[in-house]
């Protein structure tokens, strides 16, 4: 079975640039999570879906951040205008609900360096 | 925000030797999951936990959550080399939702 798809892999723009990153969740997977990881903060919860509605975007550091679930099998998580901060590597993951068990998968993630 | 103790940060041993770490916390966690991660990669889901007390295997690693659902241990029996990485618990919190915690991490070394 495919697990969690991510693209970019790696993605390098300049600051003042919008970037994009991509996320295909594990099909029958009505949970999908945008983790960003640095070094100093390890990994951290932006948002997160159910069944295409955002449910917590508590974690989303600033406007610049916004994020989209169009579909079941479709995210994106847009930086505009992108600083160099947010260089760090953004994953996606997902789960299944099943009462009280939780389980995510994650993707193999988008290393985002900003210049 | 809450979070977990993991330790150690890090761990060199010996190919063969068992590795033990483990994660605390002052909170009462419902679920508790271990993960992995390669260098490059995303981590990787090795085993999940979901009562008190409970012991699960999975090959060579083996976790227990934690009698007062505040900690949670990972243990690995006779390391090889692609043991090498990072290990994170993580705990979803009582009346979170889906929101885990996440631990620091544990980089692991294999020396030969």
């Amino acid at each position: 079975d495919a697990g969690v798809i991510q693209s970019p892999r790696h993605e390098v723009t300049e600051m003042g640039q919008e970037v994009t990153l991509r996320c295909k969740p594990i099909s029958g997977h009505d949970y999908l999570f945008w983790y960003r990881q640095t070094m100093m903060r390890g990994l951290e919860l932006l948002i997160y879906f159910n069944n295409n509605v955002p449910i917590d975007d508590s974690g989303m550091p600033e406007d610049r951040f916004s994020a989209k679930m169009p579909n079941a099998s479709f995210s994106t998580l847009k930086i505009q205008p992108s600083e160099p901060r947010d260089s760090a590597v953004y994953f996606c993951a997902s789960s299944r609900s099943s009462g009280t068990e939780e389980k995510q998968y994650f993707g193999p993630g988008t290393r985002l360096t900003v210049t | 925000g809450q979070q977990l103790n993991q330790s150690p940060q890090s761990m060199f041993i010996q190919e063969g030797e068992d590795v033990s770490m483990n994660c605390t916390s002052s909170s009462i966690f419902n679920t508790w999951l271990w993960y992995k991660q390669d260098p490059g990669e995303g981590p990787v889901l090795l085993i999940a936990l979901y009562k008190a007390g409970e012991l699960t295997s999975n090959g060579r690693l083996t976790a227990q959550f934690g009698i007062t659902r505040k900690d949670s241990f990972l243990n690995i029996s006779a390391s090889i080399p692609s043991d090498v990485g990072i290990y994170f618990c993580a705990g979803l919190l009582s009346g979170s939702a889906r929101q885990l915690t996440f631990g620091s991490g544990t980089q692991l070394t294999v020396l030969p």
